[in-house]
């Protein structure tokens, strides 16, 4: 039968303006996350992580929140660059393991210059 | 260093066809992982290999694929015979052994794409 093609939510941004990307997550025993950027025709890149233990943990330009009550992620990017263009996807790990992390599908960063 | 390095970076094929996708980790990088991609189920990994030894192959879809690790420095994952749902992208990461995700470098992945 005839496929629906998928697309990837997407965020615009005007240059110099902050960014927030959300990641809701399913397992309430997850216990460390992280952030990854993916760029056109590249492999996932990792950002930033973040383990349950803390609610914020902030890098270079970036920030990671997360809310456990609600299950939320959420990745700021300040001042956001040309170069920010990309996919930006959250993955979850449960009780450690590479087999136990599942990761998102992402959403797609477009910054106006 | 010249990062991961995968090959073919893109493969078009026919159902029912053999498939070989290929690997180098960075040198030095003694785990090697291989990752499938799709639109609907984001990234999953199939594979995980620890200085030359599969360790978990959980992720692995069936017996039509396959993954060797000869050596330090190579690794192939196989599907025999491909099937239209395989069509994904590929991809392999390195890393040291028990440094976690945050030390995971990608490679470029192989686009596949099975008629």
């Amino acid at each position: 039968g005839e496929s629906v093609g998928l697309h990837l939510p997407t965020l615009s941004v005007q240059e110099g303006d902050n960014s927030i990307i959300n990641c809701a997550y399913s397992n309430s025993a997850s216990d460390y996350f992280i952030w990854y950027k993916q760029e056109s025709g590249k492999g996932p890149q990792f950002i930033i992580d973040i383990r349950s233990n803390m609610d914020k943990r902030q890098g270079q330009r970036v920030t990671v929140l997360l809310n456990k009550t609600v299950k939320h992620l959420s990745l700021q990017i300040a001042a956001t660059q040309p170069g920010d263009s990309a996919v930006y996807f959250c993955a979850e790990n449960f009780g450690g393991g590479y087999q136990k992390v599942t990761f998102g599908t992402g959403t797609k960063l477009q910054v106006i210059p | 260093d010249a990062g991961v390095i995968q090959s073919p970076r893109h493969e078009v094929t026919e159902m029912g066809q053999e498939v070989t996708l290929r690997c180098k980790p960075i040198s030095g990088h003694n785990s090697l992982f291989w990752y499938r991609q799709t639109m609907m189920r984001g990234l999953e990994l199939l594979i995980y290999f620890n200085n030359n030894v599969p360790i978990d192959d959980s992720g692995m879809p069936e017996d039509r694929f396959s993954a060797k690790m000869p050596n330090a420095s190579f690794s192939t994952l196989k599907i025999q015979p491909s099937e239209p749902r395989d069509s994904a992208v590929y991809f392999c990461a390195s890393s040291p052994v028990g440094g976690g995700m945050e030390t995971q470098y990608f490679g470029p992945g192989t686009r596949l794409l099975v008629l």
